[in-house]
């Protein structure tokens, strides 16, 4: 159980395009989803915390305008990058919980991750 | 200062041999802390959490928490070639988790 999938795993575009990725959590609803970015050789960087049917909630230097989330139901959350630039590419990287912040086990279920590359 | 902090690497073990993995905190307000293991070009999958002091054991891995130290250490028995990755530390803060820049652990058969 507890499986979150991302689609799609790999995307080239060109720069000034915009790419959605998407997150599902398939066998459970998710009371929040997270976003995270890893470059090469680095660790996983938080992006952003997103709950179904309100705001995402950006970290400090994320730009929201140019990655945008909509949490549309408990088992999907999208993640969109607005005019992407060769900077932006990046291994993106989602999670999902059913837990709640105070649970002492409280789990992330990731997702296997989505590979972009802008040329 | 890093919220996260991990033991530099690489780390070679020779197989059977024992690795140690060690992790520090900034914030005494952390809750519980996670161990995952990532492979090159895959997400983290989890190895196993922890919320209070001492050790906690599953199979060949063992976490120990000491939080009067802000310490987390990651001990894996009789290594094995299929344990090469990247171990990364996690620790949750609310409903955050801050990750280490990760150690990787290669095992030599």
């Amino acid at each position: 159980g507890a499986v979150v999938s991302q689609h799609p795993s790999w995307v080239i575009c060109k720069s000034g395009t915009s790419v959605k990725i998407e997150c599902r959590s398939l066998d459970f609803q998710a009371t929040t989803m997270f976003w995270y970015r890893q470059f090469p050789k680095q660790s996983l960087m938080l992006m952003a915390t997103s709950n179904e049917g309100s705001k995402a909630t950006y970290e400090q230097g994320v730009e929201k305008d140019k990655f945008l989330i909509n949490h549309a139901s408990l088992t999907l959350s999208t993640l969109t990058v607005t005019s992407a630039h060769p900077e932006d590419s990046s291994f993106y990287i989602c999670s999902a919980t059913l837990g709640l912040a105070g649970d002492p086990g409280y789990e992330q279920y990731f997702g296997p991750g989505t590979r972009l590359t802008v040329t | 200062q890093k919220e996260v902090e991990q033991n530099s690497g690489p780390l070679s073990v020779p197989e059977g041999a024992i690795a140690s993995l060690n992790c520090t905190y900034s914030d005494r307000g952390s809750q519980s802390f996670f161990w995952y293991r990532q492979y090159s070009g895959k997400s983290p999958e989890l190895i196993m959490f922890i919320y209070s002091n001492g050790d906690k054991e599953d199979g060949r891995f063992t976490a120990q928490l000491n939080k009067a130290s802000q310490y987390v250490s990651l001990l894996i028995r009789d290594s094995q070639p299929s344990d090469s990755a990247t171990y990364l530390c996690a620790v949750n803060n609310d409903y955050k988790l801050s990750f280490g820049a990760g150690t990787t652990v290669t095992v030599r058969a």
